[in-house]
């Protein structure tokens, strides 16, 4: 079965420094990977996905996230946080196994604090 | 192009009623998906539908239930409301040809039951 996990409940990092957010993905077939940010009170946006062909993938706000196939890992990243991009982030997996369904299978969610 | 939209915002209920939550998807996208969002369970899938059909389904009880019509529009229902239905309630659309197709959220519905 499909499923992501994020290990970390919180990221604290300071303004102008590089952020992180992790997430590992167990997959039968292919992975599609997603990242969602969401910010109180507001649905969920989507910041980029991994499908296929290069590991390192560009996203909407400056983010970017490495896929790394022998470690199962779709990590976030950000090489300078500002305190706006304090939020809820998530990991998804799609819960296809090579048909067209648009099941997405979340992580737990990491909240990204950023101190001025 | 508009997003997705959902109605009401918010809505209060109490154990036992029922409740109608409405989707609208991106114009030309055939597959809304609902999704439950809580404190303790975090985001859970509920069910997919793709061109008026059921096409993929979560581990929810039968109390939660939808439907698609002929323009995309979405609805779910749930029926004898318990306090553990209290939650965010999400619906996301995209074209729904592929697996690994962007899903588009909408803003959420607040369920609150007493």
């Amino acid at each position: 079965a499909q499923s992501v996990a994020q290990p970390e409940d919180q990221v604290n990092v300071a303004e102008g420094n590089p952020l992180t957010v992790k997430c590992t993905y167990s997959v039968s077939g292919n992975p599609y990977l997603f990242w969602y940010v969401q910010y109180p009170n507001r649905g969920l946006q989507f910041l980029l996905k991994y499908i296929t062909g290069d590991n390192l993938v560009k996203g909407s706000y400056g983010f970017e996230a490495e896929f790394n196939k022998s470690q199962t890992s779709f990590h976030l990243k950000k090489p300078s946080a500002l305190v706006s991009d304090s939020a809820l982030y998530f990991c998804a997996v799609s819960g296809s196994t090579g048909g067209a369904t648009n099941k997405l299978i979340f992580g737990t969610g990491t909240l990204l604090a950023v101190q001025p | 192009k508009a997003g997705v939209t959902q109605t009401p915002r918010y809505l209060i209920k109490t154990r036992g009623q029922q409740v109608t939550l409405s989707c609208s998807p991106i114009s030309g996208h055939r597959s809304v998906s609902w999704y439950q969002q809580t404190p303790g369970q975090g985001l859970q899938f509920l069910f997919e539908y793709f061109s008026e059909t059921q096409r993929n389904k979560g581990n929810f009880p039968g109390r939660f239930s939808g439907r698609q019509f002929s323009n995309s529009r979405s609805e779910m229902n749930v029926s004898t409301l318990e306090l553990g239905d209290s939650a965010l309630y999400l619906c996301a659309s995209s074209t729904g040809l592929a697996g690994f197709e962007t899903q588009y959220f909408g803003p959420g519905t607040r369920l609150l039951v007493l």
